[in-house]
């Protein structure tokens, strides 16, 4: 079974462009999460979808980072414009049950986003 | 709110030494507890969690780590370290029932020598 994928591994952009970020879940996971690691700093919660729905997006920074999920499959989150303290490595992660309380989220290998 | 903290940013041990890797947490009530590994290039990768019953939980990768509700502590143990587990490790909660979104601690980044 395929794991959580993540494109790009990489990504480095200029401030002010704009970059968007793949995650495609593990196949029949419903819940979807993304979280993201600045540089030297803990991991962090962004958002959580279940299916489609934003079911949690307490986490986001701000207006310039928007998160979709197309017919509750893959997701992206779109930064712009980038600015500098977007830097860092974005985390997906899903998990197949939802509201039970005993999932287990499985991560991605992460997206570097350098903003120069 | 809930934190997660691993007091030791990095440890370096020798091959075939033992190791601990400490985690506290904050909670008003006993969470769900994980440790993570991230190898280098890789994703993480989930090492053992613990939910409720036995307060010994064994992991992959002959890693183990024990709940103690007095010290609201979480450590992770393996008794003898190979080279492969070289790494960084987070220690993570989230609260009982409902979705877990996920705390995790500042992480430790494992060495080792020869």
């Amino acid at each position: 079974e395929a794991g959580v994928t993540q494109f790009p591994s990489h990504s480095v952009i200029e401030k002010g462009q704009t970059v968007t970020l793949r995650c495609d879940p593990i196949s029949g996971h419903d819940n979807l999460y993304w979280y993201r690691r600045v540089m030297g700093k803990e991991i962090k919660f962004l958002l959580h979808f279940v299916k489609e729905s934003k079911q949690d997006e307490s986490g986001m920074p701000n207006n310039r980072f928007l998160a979709e999920r197309t017919g509750g499959t893959y997701s992206t989150l779109k930064v712009q414009p980038a600015e500098l303290e977007d830097s860092g490595v974005y985390f997906c992660a899903s998990s197949q049950d939802a509201g039970l309380g005993t999932d287990t989220q499985y991560f991605g290998p992460g997206t570097r986003l350098t903003v120069l | 709110a809930q934190s997660v903290t691993q007091p030791d940013i990095h440890i370096t041990v020798s091959e075939g030494a033992s190791l601990e890797l400490r985690c506290n947490y904050s909670y008003g009530a006993t969470p769900y507890l994980f440790w993570y590994v991230q190898s280098p290039g890789q994703g993480l990768q989930l090492l053992l969690k613990y939910f409720s019953g036995d307060t010994l939980v064994q992991g992959i990768k002959g890693f183990e780590a024990e709940f103690k509700r007095s010290q609201s502590s979480f450590n992770l143990r393996k008794p003898s370290v190979h080279w492969s587990d070289a790494a960084e490790y987070f220690c993570a909660s989230a609260r009982q029932g409902g979705y877990q979104k996920v705390t995790f601690g500042t992480g430790t980044k494992l060495q080792v020598i020869p």
